[in-house]
């Protein structure tokens, strides 16, 4: 079962354009829900992250929108540049209610972004 | 260090053979994870450890894997009798404190693990 399903699987912007890439969740559990930048051969790293308390938070280029009754959200990168050409993950976690402490992450599929001069 | 490191960067093994990776977590931080990232997928959670013990486990696959943090800060994940669909990415995060959602997780590199 997927949890959090993420769209498109590659996105081709050209340089100073809008990217936009999409995640649906289904466990209305999940609380805490953080975008995640991977570059080839390292490791993610946080980007931005939002709670559902809030419909949308910006950090410089990036945007998170979140829409709590449709179980969406996602992220925008304006004025996009070639050094954004990464992989993005949408990811999702929850308070352990059953006690066991893991906050873990359940992640997307990833969006490779490619942006073009 | 700044980061979390993990070593070996890559690992080639046959199939059938014991492996260990190491994680050494941002200092000062009490909870880890291990996450596993097959080709073109998301990372997909293992184990968790808050200080030395293993707190959830559910996400190891089989009774192949397993995971110790005996002093509380490195960790080493040991796979047993690998098979060759164990051939990924491992990675480790460690975070503050699990002191509620939102606490960032803090990847590693990740070790490259490829099974022949």
């Amino acid at each position: 079962q997927q949890q959090v399903k993420q769209s498109p699987q590659s996105l081709i912007v050209q340089k100073g354009g809008i990217s936009i890439i999409n995640c649906a969740y289904e466990n209305t559990a999940f609380d805490y829900f953080p975008w995640y930048q991977q570059f080839p051969g390292k490791g993610p790293a946080l980007l931005i992250a939002i709670r559902p308390d809030v419909s949308e938070k910006k950090e410089g280029r990036f945007t998170i929108s979140f829409n709590k009754s449709a179980k969406q959200f996602s992220l925008h990168i304006m004025d996009s540049q070639p050094g954004d050409s990464a992989t993005y993950f949408c990811a999702a976690s929850m308070y352990p209610y059953s006690g066991a402490g893991s906050y873990q992450l359940t992640f997307g599929k990833g969006t490779k972004l490619s942006v073009i001069p | 260090g700044a980061g979390v490191s993990q070593t070996p960067s890559n690992k080639v093994t046959e199939k059938g053979k014991y492996v260990e990776l190491r994680c050494d977590p941002i200092s000062g931080h009490t909870a880890l994870y291990w996450y596993r990232q097959s080709l073109g997928q998301g990372p997909e959670f293992l184990i968790y450890f808050q200080g030395t013990g293993a707190a959830d486990d559910s996400g190891l696959p089989n009774d192949r894997f397993f995971a110790v943090r005996p002093e509380g800060s490195v960790s080493t994940l040991k796979i047993q009798r690998t098979e060759r669909g164990d051939s990924a990415v491992y990675l480790c995060a460690s975070s503050l404190s699990p002191s509620g959602t939102g606490e960032t997780q803090y990847f590693g590199p990740g070790t490259r693990l490829l099974v022949l």
